[in-house]
């Protein structure tokens, strides 16, 4: 089935430490994206990516870092530079040139 | 900066009522409304809405876009338990299809 692969879904982390969640897609979506939620809170975007290899900032990326390798996957660094990185993570794709995202299942970090 | 606000924050109601929830949105170069459903984890799109005054349903769903006023509903009539969630409303702006702006979401709770 075609879907959104989010991992892991839960993560501790120390604090100092740097995480990498993994989103992989098999929807042969252009376009993928990095989200963050906190309790009483929308989704604020953290990273996007149009295309392969290329990839902009949202309106939180700093203390965190993506890649976009390949077209499948997105994967997104959570860095000790980030102040609050305890949070839930989404991950979303979405065809080119639509506003219709399709989104995992989330990670939950937190940081100890 | 882009906004989006949704009312109430919060909501209870019995099993039947017909609830109303309020998006209002101040963004650049407005595209689009959308809708989603987060029950746990991933948000499930509901409705996209480009044009003023034109009704989208979806069995006991429905929305419209007023753009005049920068608003939208969503309504559910004869509510079910199994409506118990988060909605979430976002506008798509920025002459981009790539970047939604989030409201903080209303919780429905609906009681049996």
């Amino acid at each position: 089935d075609g879907g959104i692969t989010q991992s892991p879904k839960y993560l501790f982390r120390k604090e100092g430490q740097n995480v990498t969640l993994s989103c992989e897609q098999n929807l042969n979506h252009d376009a993928m994206y990095w989200y963050r939620q906190d309790p009483g809170q929308g989704l604020r975007l953290i990273y996007y990516s149009q295309i392969v290899n290329d990839f902009q900032k949202g309106d939180i990326a700093e203390g965190y870092s993506v890649s976009r390798e390949k077209k499948e996957s997105f994967p997104l660094t959570v860095t000790s530079a980030q102040k609050n990185p305890t949070a839930f993570y989404l991950c979303a794709s979405s065809r080119s040139g639509s506003g219709e995202l399709f989104f995992g299942e989330g990670s939950r970090l937190t940081v100890l | 900066e882009d906004k989006v606000v949704q009312s109430p924050l919060s909501l209870v109601v019995h099993e039947g009522d017909t609830v109303t929830l309020n998006c209002s949105y101040e963004v650049t170069n407005f595209r689009s409304l959308l809708w989603y459903k987060q029950e746990k984890k991933a948000p499930t799109f509901l409705f996209m809405l480009t044009s003023s005054g034109i009704e989208k349903k979806s069995g006991r769903l429905s929305s419209i876009l007023d753009k005049k006023e920068l608003f939208s509903i969503l309504n559910i009539t004869a509510t079910q338990t199994g409506d118990s969630a988060i909605y979430l409303c976002a506008a798509n702006s920025g002459g981009s299809n790539y970047k939604l702006t989030f409201g903080k979401g209303t919780l429905l709770t609906v009681n049996p």
